[in-house]
């Protein structure tokens, strides 16, 4: 099965900070790769599919690059409603592995 | 407006066993593959099953094969997880998503339910 790993576990910052979180393959995805964000008490909400093309909706703030088997996540100015925790989910086996998640918290 | 609505969580006995059922609206049910992913209490999204449209096509995560049967009803537009032998790492709010599959291996998960607790305790 696909192993995925996220870093950092979690991170603290500040409102309009840059963030970055990065997901690592342990083979490569091409770029079948997807972004979620999780609320406590909501369902997860995608931001990003393929590593780089944003959900309908999903503010320009946030990002997605890379391909193979690394790729970030990018907020350019964290906002209040940013914080929450992130998962990665590769899309190229039917195993749809997540990552550990990486939890944003308020510095 | 699409909506997932899931039930039949609850409390139950190790070894016991449960149906979820996912209630499907505001879009062509039949047309969907439809997937059941988990977070047990403090920690991360986990997979565990997902059934193609047609019902034809099931997949499983290792560790719930053999226990856990995913089926679906296209004509109540309705998903459904069955659960036995459950064990205390079962226990986990189960989410149904529906799957967009697009060009090559571009799938996503874009809609998902509100969650079900299923506490699995004696």
């Amino acid at each position: 099965d696909i192993q995925m790993t996220q870093s950092p576990s979690s991170l603290s910052a500040s409102v309009g900070d840059r963030v970055t979180i990065t997901c690592r393959a342990s083979q490569s995805l091409s770029s079948y790769l997807n972004w979620y964000q999780e609320k406590p008490g909501k369902a997860p909400k995608l931001l990003i599919y393929a590593a780089s093309s944003l959900q309908s909706g999903v503010p320009s703030r946030f990002s997605g690059s890379g391909s193979g088997t690394h790729f970030t996540l990018t907020i350019s100015s964290l906002q209040p409603e940013d914080f929450a925790t992130y998962y990665c989910q590769q899309s190229y086996s039917s195993s749809w592995t997540f990552g550990q998640g990486t939890k944003v918290e308020i510095k | 407006e699409v909506q997932l609505v899931e039930s039949g969580g609850g409390l139950v006995q190790p070894g016991g066993s449960l149906r979820l059922s996912c209630v499907a609206s505001g879009f062509t049910f039949s047309s969907y593959a439809m997937h059941w992913v988990r977070q047990a209490p403090g920690k991360g999204l986990a997979y565990v099953s997902g059934i193609s449209s047609n019902g034809g096509s099931t997949y499983y995560v290792d560790s719930v094969k053999g226990r856990f049967t995913i089926s679906r009803d296209n004509s109540k537009n309705t998903l459904y997880l069955q659960m036995g032998s459950l064990r205390a790492e079962d226990m986990a709010v189960y989410y149904c998503a529906r799957a967009h599959y697009g060009s090559g291996s571009i799938h996503y998960f874009d809609y998902w339910g509100q969650g079900k607790m299923v506490t699995v305790s004696s």
